[in-house]
């Protein structure tokens, strides 16, 4: 049962520290989402890849967010200094490669990010 | 960013009702893809349509591409309690996998 699998699940931390979220994609997909979900918002793009390239990060405030998939098991999402405002869920998301006709995106558990 | 419409925001039905909920958009979309969202999980995806017209069932739930590509709807047929939670509607404008357009979800109670 393949899935998309992230860490952790929660972060509580203090303003002006780091996060770092990490998501596994699901074998063979070459496309990894990042969203962040929150009640006002709902669910927004902040970057996604390709074959470990950044196609879109437009969704990112690049002062403080930045994305990074250092090989094809691991994208990385860091966010430093962190700010209350960050708080959200944050989901991955891998999506099969382009060229089938069945274009699907399936979404990791989501860290719960807390900024205080 | 852009987003779907989807209503209702919320409903509350009685366990053995039928739902229904659906999406528009200003713009087409080449693929429709419904999720449910359980608390403190991610979105689990349900239906994925890819073709205008096009209507496919999983289980009780049924969902269909429009024939303009610019809405779907999901129906949910005889409800249980575990049909509880979050059903959001995404939009895909290209192929070759590209970021979802999200509606803002419904939130779907059943009363036993």
């Amino acid at each position: 049962d393949a899935r998309v699998t992230q860490t952790p699940r929660h972060k509580v931390t203090e303003m002006g520290q780091e996060v770092t979220m990490r998501c596994q994609p699901i074998l063979g997909h070459n496309t990894v989402f990042w969203y962040r979900q929150t009640m006002m918002q709902g669910l927004e793009l902040l970057a996604y890849f390709r074959n470990r390239a950044p196609l879109d990060d437009s969704g990112m405030p690049k002062d403080r967010f930045s994305a990074e998939m250092p090989d094809a098991t691991l994208a990385t999402l860091k966010i430093q200094p962190s700010e209350p405002r960050d708080s959200a869920v944050y989901f991955c998301a891998s999506g099969t490669p382009p060229g089938q006709l069945t274009d699907t995106q399936y979404f990791g558990p989501g860290t719960r990010l807390t900024v205080l | 960013g852009q987003q779907l419409n989807q209503s209702p925001q919320s409903m509350f039905i009685q366990e053995g009702e039928d739902v229904s909920m659906n999406c528009t958009s200003s713009s087409i979309f080449n693929t429709w893809l419904w999720y449910k969202q359980d608390p403190g999980e991610g979105p689990v995806l349900l239906i994925a349509l890819y073709k205008a017209g096009e209507l496919t069932s999983n289980g009780r739930l049924t969902a269909q591409f429009g024939i303009t590509r610019k809405d779907s709807f999901l129906n949910i047929s005889a409800s249980i309690p575990s049909d509880v939670g979050i059903y959001f509607c995404a939009g895909l404008f290209n192929s070759g996998n590209t970021p979802l357009v999200f509606g803002k979800g419904t939130r779907l109670s059943v009363i036993a």
